[in-house]
């Protein structure tokens, strides 16, 4: 069974730089894509980028500037960094892996892929504040 | 960009039938997946594709999508089903598609 096990520090700064890491535990280093999604307090899920087998990344636009995500496949570990923290990226951040699967859709007439998030870590919990 | 659209809330009586609905454009081109989430825990995957539940998940749960929109359907709902559920699927407006997620429903069962 694979597990994801995250960390890295939980109380920052305004200003400071979120370094978080997370490893796959349990089962070979497999998944189309490894994404990075946060959750401020009472609020819904946020993706904020993910990154490929190839190293190819994507990122939410709202957070493009300030986010860098990486992979060591040596290490079997993906991190996330975001920069110029502020109060609002207060948040649970959450690690996880997807697959994909090749799919016909009735509506295009088409075969395409489509992508779940089939593996999460526990969260971790980053409070920024003076 | 491309929005999933959910309904807040609903409720279900203990042992009946719930629907929960994701809407949006990029439906017609991408499945949707469906995320459980019990208050202080991490999301766990419900469905995904039309109608897959990865193992150790209720055949309660159940899915299915027509058009641009999406449905997780609870059959017999039981007291531990209450929870938030989210969908994700691809924005099919940007390039690379991205990811995106509905707002939640929160389900109560009663």
């Amino acid at each position: 069974q694979v597990q994801l096990h995250q960390w890295g520090a939980g109380l920052l700064e305004p200003s400071e730089t979120l370094s978080l890491s997370c490893t796959v535990y349990g089962g070979s280093f497999t998944g189309y894509f490894w994404s990075w999604i946060r959750q401020a307090p009472g609020k819904g899920l946020e993706w904020i980028g993910e990154i490929n087998h190839s190293r190819n990344t994507n990122y939410n636009p709202s957070l493009k500037s300030r986010v860098t995500v990486s992979l060591d496949t040596s290490k079997k570990q993906f991190s996330l960094k975001v920069t110029s923290l502020i109060a609002a990226d207060t948040a649970v951040y959450y690690c996880a892996t997807s697959a994909r699967q090749w799919a016909y859709y009735q509506d295009s007439g088409k075969y395409d892929w489509y992508y779940y998030m089939d593996v999460w870590g526990n969260g971790t919990t980053v409070t920024v504040s003076s | 960009s491309s929005e999933l659209t959910q309904d807040p809330a609903v409720s279900v009586a203990l042992g009946r039938t719930v629907r929960i609905t994701c809407q949006g454009d990029s439906l017609r081109s991408y499945y949707a997946s469906w995320y459980q989430q019990k208050p202080g825990q991490a999301p766990v995957l419900v469905l995904y594709g039309t109608d897959n539940r990865p193992s150790g998940i209720p055949d309660r749960f159940s899915g299915s999508s027509s058009g641009n929109t999406a449905s997780l359907t609870i059959t017999g709902a039981q007291a531990e089903d209450e929870a938030d559920y989210y969908c994700n699927s691809r924005d099919s407006t940007t390039d690379p598609p991205l990811v995106v997620f509905g707002g939640g429903t929160k389900v109560t069962v009663l």
